[in-house]
């Protein structure tokens, strides 16, 4: 059975700081891996996709990597900022055509 | 245009109540999904529509009843709920019905049972 873990749970930064959220997953057997970003009592935004033949995906100032025989993904963020501040949730997509998520890390940026 | 709507926002009901909730999309998406999300957890799976059929029910109690009417809308009718049922209820729909698309997700109904 799939079981994906995001640590930290949670992470305090200043502002301006680049920082790393991480993702592990037990079964390598993915498609894909999605990242999202979710506001308190917001539903959730997708940052990014990365396909399971591919190494890394960017967008802007996010940078997400995969390593599928480690079982790892990173989700990288330059120059943080207070608007930044939301959870992050990790999921990897399989054979079932479900999304496993990861339990979530709070990220508060502060000014 | 990658938006799913979901309606209402808020919704308060009683235990002896029936209510709808709704999602819609118009992205030509073809698996649309439901999920519960309880709070400081990740959201969970609750049924899984493709090409307007239930293709997958994780073990939902029947006091939730999805329907699919056509390609762009999706509903959920409640019946009977239990307080344990309070939660944020999101909708979300993928690009194709393969598994290497892309999840978009509704801005989700806030459900209380009282």
């Amino acid at each position: 059975k799939q079981e994906v873990t995001q640590i930290p749970a949670a992470l305090s930064v200043p502002e301006g700081e680049n920082l790393v959220l991480n993702c592990s997953f037990t079964d390598s057997a993915i498609y894909n891996l999605q990242w999202f970003r979710q506001d308190p009592g917001k539903g959730l935004t997708s940052l990014l996709l990365i396909q399971s033949s591919q190494r890394e995906q960017t967008s802007g100032r996010l940078n997400a990597s995969l390593d599928k025989s480690s079982g790892r993904s990173t989700l990288y963020i330059a120059a943080s900022q207070p608007g930044d501040s939301a959870t992050y949730l990790c999921a990897v997509g399989g054979a079932t055509n479900k999304l496993i998520f990861g339990t979530g890390t709070l990220l508060a940026v502060q000014p | 245009d990658t938006e799913v709507t979901q309606t209402p926002k808020h919704l308060v009901m009683g235990m002896t109540n029936k209510k709808s909730l709704k999602c819609e999309q118009h992205m030509g998406h073809r698996a649309m999904y439901w999920y519960k999300q309880k709070a400081k957890k990740p959201p969970e799976l609750m049924f899984v529509y493709s090409y307007e059929k239930l293709s997958i029910n994780e073990s939902v109690p029947s006091r939730f009843s999805p329907e699919c009417p056509n390609s762009s809308l999706l509903n959920l009718h409640l019946h009977a709920l239990q307080p344990e049922d309070s939660a944020l209820y999101l909708c979300a729909s993928k690009t194709g019905t393969g598994y290497n698309n892309e999840q978009f997700f509704g801005p989700g109904t806030r459900l209380t049972v009282l």
